[in-house]
């Protein structure tokens, strides 16, 4: 399988920042999400999108999260305004029509300072 | 409250040797997946189980789904370094009302001795 590119691999910004995060999908792809993972911790769903709209969501997104896919390419997660315990891993994934492995992107570290 | 749980959560074992992850989960689902995560590295797919009695193996790795139990394993054979990782579980909801999401197990971090 094609890897899922992610941007930005790194990135540090102090609290009450904005973020936005950057999956870049592949074009057979029907299913993104996004999930995070705290360090030395599980996995946690974020967040699902299909068709260019959200089809579930955890009580972890809450207002300050949103996703879109702005120019029908890249799948964008965005964090208004940082928390430090918004800290974490952010994993990208995405899934065919046959709805059966979920890809993962090599993730963007995000630190809340 | 929907729980996956994995045991061990933490597993040191000689190379050589057999053991058994075990993921249990507390809703109704015929889809579960394993994955394997290298220190500071993304998830890779290993098996996906998509029905009751599935059985897949890869290598030294096998697993198996039971969904009457809600029970999956995943079985390692004559362990090789190579395959020290946290392995995580993780249940498929789509099957209940269209819930498109995972719910991961906590993970079981598995180092192989030489």
């Amino acid at each position: 399988e094609p890897e899922v590119t992610q941007t930005p691999s790194h990135q540090v910004t102090q609290m009450g920042q904005e973020v936005i995060l950057r999956c870049v999908p592949i074009s057979n792809h029907l299913y993104f999400y996004w999930y995070r993972q705290i360090l030395g911790q599980k996995v946690e769903f974020l967040v699902s999108f299909y068709n260019n709209e959200i089809s579930e969501k955890s009580e972890i997104f809450d207002d300050q999260f949103s996703v879109e896919r702005p120019d029908g390419s890249n799948f964008t997660l965005k964090i208004r305004s940082t928390k430090l315990e918004d800290s974490a891993m952010y994993f990208c994934a995405r899934q065919k029509r046959n709805r059966k492995t979920q890809y993962f992107g090599p993730g963007t570290r995000l630190l809340v300072l | 409250e929907l729980k996956v749980e994995q045991n061990p959560l933490f597993l040191s074992m000689q190379e050589g040797k057999n053991y058994t992850i075990y993921c249990n989960y507390s809703t109704t689902s015929d889809r579960l997946y394993w994955y394997r995560q290298d220190p500071g590295k993304s998830l890779e797919s290993l098996f996906v189980l998509l029905s009751n009695g599935a059985v897949k193996q890869e290598g030294r790795l096998m697993a198996s789904l039971d969904t009457k139990a809600r029970l999956s394993t995943l079985h390692i054979t004559a362990a090789v370094h190579d395959l020290s990782a946290t392995y995580f579980c993780a249940v498929d909801l789509s099957a209940m009302d269209s819930n498109y999401q995972l719910i991961w197990g906590a993970g079981t971090k598995l180092i192989i001795k030489p």
